[in-house]
């Protein structure tokens, strides 16, 4: 099993132009999340899908659109990128049927660079 | 709103000695769960703690949850250089559970 996939691994962009990270995951579950990873900061949530045809924000949502394709994928948009969108992004899937419990299963990370 | 602590941010150990990371929540938690991180990778699961007091055991690693549910705490016995990398812990901001908040980590370095 692939488990969660994200592309593109790496990318440069110029301030204000636009992108799309793509992410992935075959284990079929019903949250997906986006978390975006600066040093010393830990993991900030930006936006999370608990279901397939729904999303709601995270901690840093500012600057970013989501959507839920469909119940296997969930994309990240930048519109403008700026430089304080240089992160390393993480999108991660669980099954919470049962509630708070089930761990997160993590893609292995886009790398974003803002010049 | 709700903040999750580790301390310390740092750990520098010689290979043998033990290392201990804490984690403290401002606010009481239905599960708490513990990630590592090797440098360069993404997060992975490690364990979850639900009970109040609950201890968990994985070979050189204790994992305890306060009586309280607000505090958290990993122990490695006798570290090895496979053991680096940043440890995380998360707990559910809602008792939804859909909204993760993880703490800044503790990044362990183990010197051979």
């Amino acid at each position: 099993n692939a488990g969660v996939t994200q592309t593109p691994k790496f990318q440069v962009l110029k301030t204000g132009q636009s992108m799309t990270l793509q992410c992935a995951q075959d284990m079929n579950h019903n949250s997906m999340y986006w978390y975006r990873q600066d040093p010393g900061m830990g993991l900030r949530l930006i936006y999370y899908s608990a279901s397939e045809g729904t999303t709601d924000k995270g901690e840093v949502p500012n600057g970013y659109n989501v959507s839920r394709l469909n119940k296997r994928e969930f994309s990240l948009r930048l519109e403008s990128a700026a430089p304080s969108q240089t992160s390393v992004y993480f999108c991660a899937s669980r099954w919470t049927r049962s509630g708070p419990t089930g761990e997160l299963f993590f893609g292995e990370g886009s790398r974003l660079t803002v010049l | 709103g709700q903040q999750v602590m580790q301390i310390p941010q740092y750990q520098h150990v010689q290979e043998g000695e033990d290392f201990t990371t804490y984690c403290n929540s401002s606010t009481t938690l239905s599960n708490i769960q513990w990630y590592k991180q090797r440098p360069g990778g993404h997060p992975v699961f490690l364990i979850q703690l639900v009970k109040s007091g609950e201890v968990k055991k994985q070979k050189r690693l204790t994992f305890q949850f306060g009586e309280a549910k607000k505090n958290s705490s990993l122990h490695i016995t006798a570290t090895q250089t496979t053991d680096v990398g940043t440890y995380f812990c998360a707990g559910p901001k809602d008792n939804y559970g859909q909204n993760f908040v993880f703490g800044p980590g503790t990044r362990l370095s183990v010197l051979p």
